[in-house]
């Protein structure tokens, strides 16, 4: 059974850092792109961005690139995304999620976490 | 990269169908076969309805389908059950090797 589980949100100020994780198990890590997407209290979904399976191809949306790093380490079948310069409108619910094809990147797939509240207020 | 337009309500009576949109460009919809459709109840994670536009996963119902004709997509609910109440979200592939949501449907059984 395909597990995943955000941990690392907080409340953090404007400006400072943070670091959230994503360990999975369940399935075989290093074939699968993994994304967060996030999505602020009473709004929408937001991309935020994904990693290939090797975590050689990374891409981001406009509003985090520059300022959110996403990584992977495939030895210990776990996600992260570093949040540098975060902003008031960081403040959200982030989910980590595995893409839907195998060895691809597709897009999300019916794999999720719980996600995790990141607050970024002063 | 802005949001796919989607209509913020649809509601519909027990047994109904009902459709929700979802436009967006050439450069998402309109480009590309990776259209998905997410369902969301209050405080969950979201959960694949439709993917590649018109497939279900395995353990979705049938009457969640899902079609695009040009830049805008469809979701079709048909038989509408009180357990449909929910958020409904499109997404779609962009030329730019990222993804986009569509800003969200709430769905209302009467």
């Amino acid at each position: 059974q395909v597990h995943l589980e955000e941990s690392g949100g907080g409340v953090v100020q404007p400006g400072r850092s943070l670091r959230l994780s994503c360990p999975a198990s369940g399935f075989i890590f290093s074939n699968y792109a993994l994304h967060w997407v996030r999505q602020a209290p009473g709004k929408g979904l937001e991309w935020v961005a994904v990693i290939s399976h090797d975590g050689s191809e990374k891409y981001y949306a406009d509003s985090v690139k520059g300022r959110f790093t996403i990584s992977r380490d495939n030895s210990k079948n776990t996600l992260s995304l570093q949040m540098n310069s975060l902003r008031a409108e960081d403040t959200a619910v982030y989910y980590c999620a595995r893409d839907s094809v195998f060895l691809g990147m597709m897009g999300p797939g019916d794999d999720w976490g719980q996600g995790t509240l990141v607050t970024v207020s002063s | 990269q802005s949001a796919l337009t989607q209509p913020a309500s649809v509601s519909g009576s027990p047994g109904q169908s009902i459709t929700i949109s979802c436009i967006g460009t050439n450069s998402d919809v309109g480009g590309y076969n990776s259209v998905s459709w997410f369902q969301q109840h209050p405080g969950k994670a979201p959960k694949l309805l439709i993917y590649d536009v018109n497939k279900r996963p395995s353990g979705v119902s049938g009457r969640f389908t899902g079609s695009k004709s040009g830049n805008t997509a469809s979701l079709t609910i048909s038989g509408l059950q009180a357990e449909d109440e929910a958020d409904y979200y499109c997404n779609s592939y962009t030329t730019l090797t990222t993804w986009v949501f569509g800003g969200g449907t709430k769905v209302t059984v009467l």
